[in-house]
């Protein structure tokens, strides 16, 4: 069945430095990439998305990269602050629209 | 800017209620849809909605739930025999085929 891993489950960082959570995907027809931020007891929050016709996609400090070949695709944050902490989750959608969604990345800036 | 919007906030119900949860979408997006997270865990697609018919449904999505769209403007979801399991906070989303937006959710506790 559909199924989408995300890894790692938590991360930490220093403020300042990068944030790279990876995401596999096993909808061969999947087709659209977004990421949602979440903070505790708020909304999912469309941050960044990618269709499968481009391979990366940035927005100031976050992009996100993709390859299709493989089924897998990451989030990178640079310069993070500690208003990125919150859990970021990745998810596929095929032409439905219906979203798979990944575990989850519990995401920790420290100061 | 326009946000999907979502009541009550917080439900609490004993085993065995109907419930329903009400969603006001994005008044031009066409596509609609429900999501549960449970406590902790990942967000679960349970039902879109198009054109005023269920378009996908997921497992979860059995013969208890049912959606409507009772007007030009709300979207609900009923649960009519609530078990303790259905515990979760409930998301409607609202969206084009592929970027969907989410509501604040409804959270929803079955005693």
């Amino acid at each position: 069945g559909e199924n989408v891993e995300q890894h790692p489950s938590t991360l930490s960082v220093q403020e300042g430095d990068s944030a790279v959570i990876k995401c596999t995907y096993s909808d061969s027809a999947s087709n659209y990439f977004p990421w949602y931020k979440q903070e505790l007891g708020k909304r999912p929050q469309l941050i960044i998305d990618i269709r499968s016709n481009v391979g990366e996609k940035k927005d100031q400090r976050i992009a996100v990269t993709l390859n299709k070949t493989a089924k897998h695709f990451s989030l990178h944050i640079t310069e993070t602050q500690p208003e990125d902490s919150a859990v970021y989750f990745c998810a596929a959608s095929g032409n439905t629209g219906k979203l798979i969604f990944g575990q989850g990345t519990t995401l920790q800036v420290k100061p | 800017e326009p946000e999907v919007t979502q009541t009550p906030s917080h439900q609490v119900t004993q085993m065995g209620q109907e419930v329903i949860l009400r969603c006001v979408p994005i008044s031009n997006h066409l596509y609609f849809y429900w999501y549960r997270q449970i406590l902790g865990q990942k967000v679960e697609f349970l039902v879109s909605f198009y054109n005023n018919e269920i378009s996908e449904k997921s497992e979860i999505f059995d013969d208890q739930f049912s959606v409507e769209r009772p007007d030009g403007s709300n979207f609900t979801l009923k649960i009519r025999s609530t078990k303790l399991e259905d515990s979760a906070m409930y998301f409607c989303a609202s969206g084009t085929t592929d970027t969907q937006y989410f509501g604040p959710g409804t959270r929803l506790t079955v005693l």
